[in-house]
């Protein structure tokens, strides 16, 4: 079966440092690959996702994540983080046909 | 509106008692998951739905139980043999081409 591995709980980061949240996956095959944020307080919303093609993908907010088919990794990035970044991501990914997994999620927290 | 209801906000249950939690959706999408949201464990599947009248387990379906008997409605039932079942449950739909979940608000669930 499938899972997901995010391999940072907490990440503290000053305003304008640049973010990298690891993912990894353990199933290959034709996959899709989301990263879902959840700011305080509110409801999951979806940051970017890949199905096919470019394998660096930009999402909103300034993020982006490259998938690294050999690694199994797919990666989220943002240059210069803000206050407002502050929140849990999560990983997800799903194989064709099957329910969407997720990783335990990492949470970010930017300091002044 | 379009969109996913989930009902009631907040749950709490008393020891041995079945509860049911709602979720209703407008968005004629035929896939339906149940997602449990524990801190530091990301988002757990615990029932999922691809078509009325079927459903299937996820990775945590003990103490759980579904119905799906209207493509509109998917309601998850947390029964007595749930030993642990203070978590924030997330009832989610996908469309078709599977692009994206769509998430309802979800429902807190508490044991008194």
């Amino acid at each position: 079966a499938q899972s997901v591995s995010q391999h940072n709980h907490h990440v503290i980061l000053s305003e304008a440092a640049s973010l990298e949240l690891g993912c990894n996956y353990s199933y290959g095959g034709t996959v899709n690959l989301f990263w879902y944020v959840q700011y305080p307080g509110q409801h999951l919303q979806l940051l970017l996702k890949y199905f096919s093609g470019d394998p660096l993908v930009k999402g909103i907010k300034g993020f982006e994540a490259e998938f690294i088919k050999s690694k199994f990794s797919f990666n989220l990035r943002k240059p210069s983080v803000q206050w407002s970044d502050t929140a849990e991501y999560f990983c997800a990914v799903n194989n064709l046909g099957t329910p969407l997994v997720f990783g335990k999620g990492t949470r970010l927290s930017v300091i002044a | 509106d379009g969109g996913i209801t989930q009902s009631p906000k907040y749950l709490f249950r008393k020891e041995g008692q079945n509860v049911t939690l709602s979720c209703e959706q407008n968005l004629n999408h035929d896939a339906m998951y149940w997602y449990r949201q524990d801190p530091g464990q990301g988002l757990r599947l615990i029932y999922y739905s691809q078509i009325v009248n079927d459903f299937q387990k996820g990775d945590i379906a003990e103490g759980y139980s579904v119905s799906r008997e209207k493509k509109e409605s998917f309601p998850l039932t947390v029964t007595s043999a749930q030993k642990n079942p203070t978590a924030f449950y997330l009832c989610a739909t996908l469309p078709d081409r599977g692009e994206k979940l769509f998430f309802g608000s979800g429902t807190q669930l508490s044991v008194l």
